[in-house]
């Protein structure tokens, strides 16, 4: 089976640049979500989907980031324009069903903002 | 601020004895998970244990809960140096935290050939 895809790995870029992220959740995974990892933490849940339908985005920064999950599959997260303090590993996971179920994550987008 | 805080925020051991971390959190929960980050890499899961059970066992891994003290322990026995990595409490599903989804802010275990 094969795991949750991620793109690009890695990504630097300027401040008021901005950027987008690719994943690929499991085949037949209903939810998906995307966190926000900065060093030396946990990571913090931005957005979450239920199909392609948004259950929880509270702590997403509306005014600069958006994130959308057509026909249920793929997503993209977007930051636009970026900020210093946005530099973090962005994860994707993705679950069978809602946060009752183990989530799989993806490698991470490690993101650089100079 | 995150639901989960994991204590100690670091932990060095030498290979063979048990590791135990401790999670503590604010609010009701329906389930309380347990994941591992190796350096570098992606969260892998380890076991999730339902706010109606106490205790749960996988391999080389125990963990506890007890809502009265809104907190849970992972021990794992028999530690290895492949064990070396973060350990992350999460929790979830509690109706008065929003359904919201909070890991906590790790253990650092480090495992000593």
């Amino acid at each position: 089976e094969a795991g949750v895809a991620q793109s690009p790995r890695y990504k630097i870029i300027e401040k008021r640049q901005s950027v987008a992220f690719w994943c690929n959740p499991i085949s037949g995974h209903a939810t998906l979500y995307w966190y926000q990892q900065i060093l030396g933490q946990g990571p913090k849940l931005l957005i979450q989907f239920q199909n392609n339908g948004v259950v929880d985005d509270s702590q997403l920064p509306k005014d600069r980031f958006s994130a959308e999950r057509l026909k249920g599959v793929d997503s993209t997260l977007k930051i636009q324009p970026a900020k210093l303090e946005d530099s973090a590993v962005y994860l994707c996971a993705s679950s069978f069903g809602g946060r009752t179920y183990e989530q799989y994550f993806g490698p991470g987008t490690r993101l650089t903002v100079t | 601020s995150q639901q989960g805080e994991e204590d100690p925020q670091a932990l060095s051991i030498q290979e063979g004895e048990n590791a135990t971390m401790n999670c503590s959190y604010k609010t009701s929960i329906n389930n309380l998970q347990w994941y591992r980050q190796n350096s570098g890499r992606g969260l892998v899961h380890l076991i999730l244990i339902r706010s109606n059970e106490r205790e749960k066992h996988s391999g080389r891994l125990r963990v506890t809960l007890d809502t009265s003290k809104k907190s849970s322990s992972l021990l794992i026995t028999a530690s290895r140096a492949a064990d070396t990595a973060s350990y992350f409490c999460a929790t979830g599903g509690g109706l008065n935290t929003g359904n919201q989804f909070y890991f906590g802010t790790g253990t650092s275990l480090t495992v000593i050939p």
